[in-house]
Order: C-alpha cells, then structure tokens, then sequence
C-alpha cells in the first residue's frame, strides 16, 4: 500500500522567511497530491494541490513541486505571516474512490 | 451553509457504549469519507463510500459500521466503545467517481469524542 513520509514534524521560522515541507511517497501510481492546513480545533482545509502529469503549481506565496521519479514533493510558504502557523499535511492518492494518505503532519510556527 | 457538516461537535461517553455522529455534505459529492485523528495528530482514513462500493481500511475495528441512507450523509456507528477509540473524527467528501484519479476532499468541523 501507499506510505507518505513528511518532514520535519516540526519548524520554526521568523516573520517574512520562507518555510519548506518535504514529503515522499511509495506508490508509483498515486495521481493527486494535496497540502492541507489545519488551524486549531477545526479541520483540514485545502491550500493547494498538483496533480502527477505537472511539475510545479504556484498560488501567491505557496508553492508545490513534484518529482516523480523521485517520488517526492514539497511545498514552499514565503514570506511567512504569523497566521501561516498551523499543521500541515501532505497526502498523496491510493487506491481507488480517490483515497488519500496522509503524512503525519508539520507544526509551522512564524514568530512576529 | 457548510459544505460539510457533523453533528455533534463534541460527545463525551461510557466505555462499552454505542454512540453515532452524523455527516451532512451540501456539495453534491459522489464519494464520502470518515478519518480518524489521534491525539498525535496523524490522519487515517476509515471508510470511502459512493454509491458503488464500501471500502474499508482493514484496521477499523468492526465495531466501527458506516451507513449512508442517502448520498449526501454518511453517518459513523460505533459499538462497545473503548478507551482507544477516543479521537477526533472527520468527515469528508469529494467528486471522485470511484476511479483511480484524485479529487479534492473537503473536511467537515470534526467530532471530538471522550471514552471515559
């Protein structure tokens, strides 16, 4: 099955730096790759996605990329605002019904 | 008008109990699902349903049951509840049509149950 590994599980940074997460995953056929942000006591909410025949998507400050024949991607934050701080997590598709597996997750601090 | 919807927010309970939590999705999704969150916070996946197929993590427990009386809920049972099962629980649903390719899943708000 499916393993998605996400690193670190934990980062620091200062207002206005750039912030990196780095997930790999195992499954040559996964197709869908999302980034979830989840804010204290609420759920998952979707930042951005890429999809496997794309290397690269950017929205404003997020950024993800994609290697697929590294089976890695990664999504880049800059400029990082106090309110970037929160989990996040990677997922990648498994299986069908468009199953996702989760990473297990990045605590984003920005200090002001 | 939330997209995705459970009820109720928090449920507090004995061990050996049976306790439900409900799902609403108003997006017209074909696909739903439930995720369990551990105080880890690591996100598994529980169940995926359309109107095709169940599939189910071979994990879960089978005192976890998902019913769907209709395509827009999908509502978690679980039976004899035990300490373990103490998590946050969400739903969520997507456009996916039960093929290999991904879509966006949009969580609801969560459950927070308490076995006591």
């Amino acid at each position: 099955g499916e393993n998605v590994e996400q690193h670190p599980s934990t980062l620091s940074v200062q207002e206005g730096d750039s912030a990196v997460i780095k997930c790999t995953y195992s499954d040559s056929a996964s197709n869908y790759f999302p980034w979830y942000k989840q804010e204290l006591g609420k759920g998952p909410q979707l930042i951005i996605d890429i999809r496997s025949n794309v290397g690269e998507k950017k929205d404003q400050r997020i950024a993800v990329t994609l290697n697929k024949t590294a089976k890695h991607f990664s999504l880049h934050i800059t400029e990082t605002q106090p309110e970037d701080s929160a989990v996040y997590f990677c997922a990648a598709t498994w299986g069908s019904q468009g199953n996702l597996i989760f990473g297990k997750g990045t605590k984003l601090s920005v200090k002001p | 008008d939330t997209a995705v919807s459970q009820t109720p927010k928090y449920l507090v309970t004995q061990m050996g109990n049976d306790k439900s939590i409900k799902c609403e999705q108003n997006l017209g999704h074909d696909t739903m699902y439930w995720y369990k969150q551990d105080s880890k916070k690591f996100l598994k996946i529980m169940f995926s349903y359309n109107n095709k197929e169940l599939i189910i993590n071979e994990t879960v427990p089978n005192r976890f049951s998902p019913k769907s009386p209709d395509k827009a809920h999908l509502n978690l049972h679980i039976n004899s509840l035990e300490l373990g099962d103490s998590a946050v629980y969400f739903c969520a649903s997507s456009q996916a049509d039960g093929g290999l390719v991904g879509e966006t899943q949009y969580f609801g708000p969560g459950t927070r149950l308490l076995v006591l």
